[in-house]
């Protein structure tokens, strides 16, 4: 079974720049997450769908940050523009239902650089 | 506040050692407990799940336990290996509905030669 995949795996811009993510999560699964993780830090979630329907964003930056799921499969997390402090490991996960007793199984991440 | 405390911060031990991490939590209504392995460039990768009710979970050279009295679990890693060197999260699950899981901030482990 292939797992979530997530591109690019490296991206480096400049602030002000902008920059998207792109998330193909695990065939079936309704649940799909975005999570930042700065460096030594735990994942802090940003948004939360169930299929193509936002659940939770109240931790997202709006003035910067938006996130869709179209058709209820992939995703795309976007940052625009980006500052300095949005240098982090974006990681995006997937499970079959959603709430604490699903396992979310996560994406290699993609590590961005804002200089 | 839902938090989780992890502890060490980070932690250097010799290859065939023994080693355990700690995780305090403070989640409530509390669901389950979840250890994740985070190998550097990659996302996390569940190792053990528990529930209120269980005390122990073991996965390979992985044993989890768990004390929901006192909100304490711990991650106990036998004859370890190079390939152990890693970020290892606990992840604690409230009851209600779509809460947003609770991460600690994770035992960064260096097994070395």
């Amino acid at each position: 079974e292939a797992g979530v995949a997530q591109s690019p795996r490296y991206k480096i811009i400049e602030k002000r720049q902008s920059v998207a993510f792109w998330c193909n999560p695990i065939s079936g699964h309704a649940t799909l997450y975005w999570y930042q993780q700065i460096l030594g830090q735990g994942p802090k979630l940003l948004i939360q769908f169930q299929n193509n329907g936002v659940v939770d964003d109240s931790q997202l930056p709006k003035d910067r940050f938006s996130a869709e799921r179209l058709k209820g499969v992939d995703s795309t997390l976007k940052i625009q523009p980006a500052k300095l402090e949005d240098s982090a490991v974006y990681l995006c996960a997937s499970s079959l239902g959603s709430g604490g007793r699903y396992e979310q199984f996560f994406g290699p991440g993609t590590r961005l650089t804002v200089l | 506040k839902n938090q989780v405390e992890q502890s060490p911060q980070s932690l250097i031990i010799l290859e065939g050692k023994n080693c355990t991490l700690q995780c305090n939590y403070t989640v409530s209504p509390f669901s389950n407990l979840r250890w994740y392995k985070q190998d550097t460039g990659r996302g996390p990768v569940s190792l053990t799940i528990m529930t209120f009710s269980e005390n122990t979970k073991s996965n390979g050279r992985y044993t989890a336990t768990l004390d929901a009295d006192t909100k304490q679990s711990s991650l106990h890693i036998t004859a370890s290996q190079l390939s152990d060197s890693a970020s290892y999260i606990c992840v604690v699950s409230a009851q209600a509905g779509n809460t947003p899981l609770v991460f600690g901030k994770g035992t960064r482990l260096s097994v070395i030669a």
